[in-house]
């Protein structure tokens, strides 16, 4: 499903710099999802937003829903190379269907 | 254990064989979803079981692919015929509530098939 598109695709930056990964969905959501996946492992739940104009941080990793609640933000402040993965946001939908994003590919240069 | 256990964590098959990916959720979860992750892409639902019943079947690709979990605990998804299109990461996740609430729902690593 291309429901949840993410920006950019993939990103190289060099340890220490800020980023941002943009996560925008066709539809208004109600729930949305920011996931963390290693290469060669499962995703790991990073953070939960629900309601319009939140913002929730965990470390150096802060996500924010906008006011219309059609886009959320991952920034990540001073990356290390702890950070590189595959970054996820996913949605909630009627029934027990559950809508990953098209993922974006960190890759931090020590 | 732990956590989600697949198996095999690596499957090489050739075109036209069979194949079983197994899922051992964590004891005691009622909820249990199937995802294919094709290489690049973001996982793609497959399928939901509450305890042995499978509710939610939409997201097989073909009737090549079935799904059970006879007993509500191990489940396995078997891919017949297999085909390259077929060439992705199986995801298992369970859940202790019903029906999927993203921060509760833990991942096993997946089952990386490729089909030669």
């Amino acid at each position: 499903s291309q429901e949840l598109e993410q920006s950019p695709q993939s990103l190289i930056v060099q340890e220490g710099k800020n980023l941002t990964i943009n996560c925008t969905s066709s539809k208004t959501l109600y729930g949305l999802y920011w996931y963390k996946q290693k290469y060669g492992e499962g995703l790991i739940f990073l953070m939960m937003l629900q309601k319009g104009g939140e913002e929730k941080s965990h470390e150096k990793i802060t996500a924010k829903l906008d006011e219309k609640k059609q886009q959320s933000s991952l920034h990540i402040t001073a990356s290390q190379p702890s950070h590189a993965g595959i970054y996820l946001c996913g949605a909630d939908r009627t029934g027990n269907q559950f809508y990953f994003g098209t993922g974006t590919s960190l890759t931090v240069i020590p | 254990g732990a956590g989600v256990s697949q198996s095999p964590r690596y499957k090489v098959a050739k075109r036209g064989q069979d194949v079983a990916l197994r899922c051992d959720p964590i004891s005691g979860h009622v909820s249990l979803f199937w995802y294919q992750q094709a290489l690049g892409q973001g996982p793609e639902f497959l399928t939901y079981f509450q305890n042995e019943a499978q509710l939610d079947k939409s997201g097989l690709p073909s009737d090549r692919f079935f799904a059970e979990r006879p007993e509500g605990s191990v489940s396995t998804l078997k891919i017949q015929r297999t085909q390259q299109e077929d060439s992705a990461v199986y995801l298992c996740a369970s859940s202790t509530e019903q029906g999927f609430s993203g921060n509760t729902i833990y991942f096993g690593e997946g089952s990386w098939l490729t089909v030669v």
